[in-house]
């Protein structure tokens, strides 16, 4: 059975670095890219970026470019979503996704709450 | 950069309509185009790909037209089960570049 399963959810002040992660299983996890979607709340879903966790290729949507990280280490099924200094405006959640003519299989979602 | 558009952006039908939303991308897109349900609470769920494969186990109530810039997906008869926000997504097989819709939120009436 796929399945993606992310980090908890996650509680930081503004200007504090995060790492969250999502761990792929029941497939072959280098050969699909994983994407990774941003929904604020009340609101819809953005494309954040993507990455192929078999030669870390990775693409950003021009809005989250210099944002955020995306990484893989595949020796462990896992892939990753960072921030190194957190605002407020970042308080979502985040979802990740296997990409396959579409999403998939998706996380069950990370929220992110930055608050001082 | 290729923009989507969805209308209407919410719609409320009554049980056993026909129900019908359009996603537009600002340039051909020829059929990269996905449909998600994403219910509220719940995690997005994929309802089309490649603009008319349902994908699998997805009620055949649901399906999907389109090409080039104009697509839409069809509930043939709606159930209560479906009110939720749909979302349209293009993506770039070469480019990797994946854009969401901004939704269409289905009531009951």
């Amino acid at each position: 059975e796929v399945q993606l399963v992310q980090s908890g959810a996650e509680v930081k002040k503004p200007g504090e670095s995060l790492k969250i992660s999502c761990k792929g299983s029941g497939y072959s996890f280098t050969s699909y890219w994983i994407g990774w979607v941003r929904q604020m709340p009340g609101k819809g879903l953005e494309w954040m970026g993507i990455i192929y966790p078999g030669d870390s290729d990775t693409r950003y949507s021009p809005s989250f470019q210099g944002q955020v990280t995306i990484s893989a280490d595949k020796s462990i099924s896992t892939a990753y979503l960072q921030w190194s200094s957190l605002k407020a405006s970042d308080t979502a959640m985040y979802y990740c996704a296997r990409s396959y003519g579409g999403y998939d299989y998706w996380g069950q979602g990370t929220l992110v709450t930055v608050s001082s | 950069d290729i923009q989507m558009t969805q209308s209407p952006s919410s719609l409320s039908a009554s049980v056993g309509d026909r129900v019908t939303i359009t996603c537009r991308a600002s340039q051909g897109i020829s059929n990269y185009l996905a449909w998600y349900q994403q219910k509220p609470g719940k995690v997005p769920k994929l309802l089309i790909y490649a603009a008319s494969t349902l994908q699998s186990g997805v009620p055949s109530r649901f399906s999907g037209s389109g090409s080039g810039t104009d697509f839409t997906l069809t509930i043939s008869s709606l159930q209560p089960e479906d009110v939720a926000t749909y979302y349209c997504q293009k993506y770039n097989s070469a480019l990797r570049i994946f854009t969401f819709g901004p939704g269409t939120k289905v009531d009951i009436k």
